[in-house]
């Protein structure tokens, strides 16, 4: 199993609380994203990290919305007070890190805020 | 700033048709072209890609070649299975940081 897992596959909580998505990325692979896969908005980036710059957050859509990645390994979306407009799949992927490589999806996970 | 556009879905074809799925995008300077296939029930998976004009990428009989002059990327099988039945997006890499741009996705639909 060498490709990105995420954790858990599906989620479903209450409006109000607080989630946790974590992403286990490629052994090696320096760059990881986020993105937002619901059915108004298609496919949307939320947040890119490539080794130890600065990550990019430009795609976040609020302030409730972080993410971090811990050693360059594994990264882990919060979502805090969550709205029902947060309910979508999240996406994580990764990639070696080159100007324009591949980058690999794991399966997502599937958000439904009640 | 960078966008990509993709033909409406659904689209619905017989088992052994041609297929084409239209995509344009705008884009400055020289942006990667990739092709994503997301099958019922599963993740994103890389179909093909190409980075420089005239490319063609191909995979499991899918082809695609990047017109730059066109600013074009439409993906073509000569003969389609009930198997390719899926969402299909373009998407292109480009000078705003590491993201891909997604089109919205074109849903197809084979009939045997």
């Amino acid at each position: 199993g060498a490709g990105v897992s995420q954790s858990p596959s599906n989620k479903v909580t209450e409006k109000g609380k607080d989630v946790e998505l974590r992403c286990d990325p490629i052994s090696g692979h320096t760059a990881l994203y986020w993105y937002r896969q619901s059915l108004g908005q298609g496919l949307e980036f939320l947040i890119y990290f490539q080794g130890n710059s600065a990550p990019d957050k430009s795609g976040l859509p609020s302030d409730r919305f972080s993410a971090e990645r811990t050693g360059g390994s594994v990264s882990t979306l919060t979502i805090q007070r969550t709205q029902q407009e947060d309910s979508a799949v999240y996406l994580c992927a990764t990639s070696s890190g080159g100007a324009g490589d591949t980058q690999y999806f794991g399966p997502g996970t599937r958000l439904t805020v009640l | 700033g960078n966008s990509v556009t993709q033909m409406e879905g659904p689209v619905t074809l017989s088992e052994e048709a041609f297929l084409t799925i239209n995509c344009t995008y705008t884009a400055t300077g020289y942006p990667s072209l990739f092709w994503y296939v997301q099958y019922p029930g599963e993740g994103l998976q890389l179909l093909l890609k190409a980075t420089k004009a005239d490319d063609k990428g191909s995979n499991k009989g899918f082809e695609a070649t990047y017109r730059k002059e066109t600013t074009s990327f439409h993906l073509e099988k000569g003969s389609v299975q009930v198997s390719d039945s899926a969402v299909y997006f373009c998407a292109l890499w480009g000078n705003q940081g590491g993201k891909l741009i997604f089109g919205q996705g074109t849903e197809l639909s084979v009939k045997p």
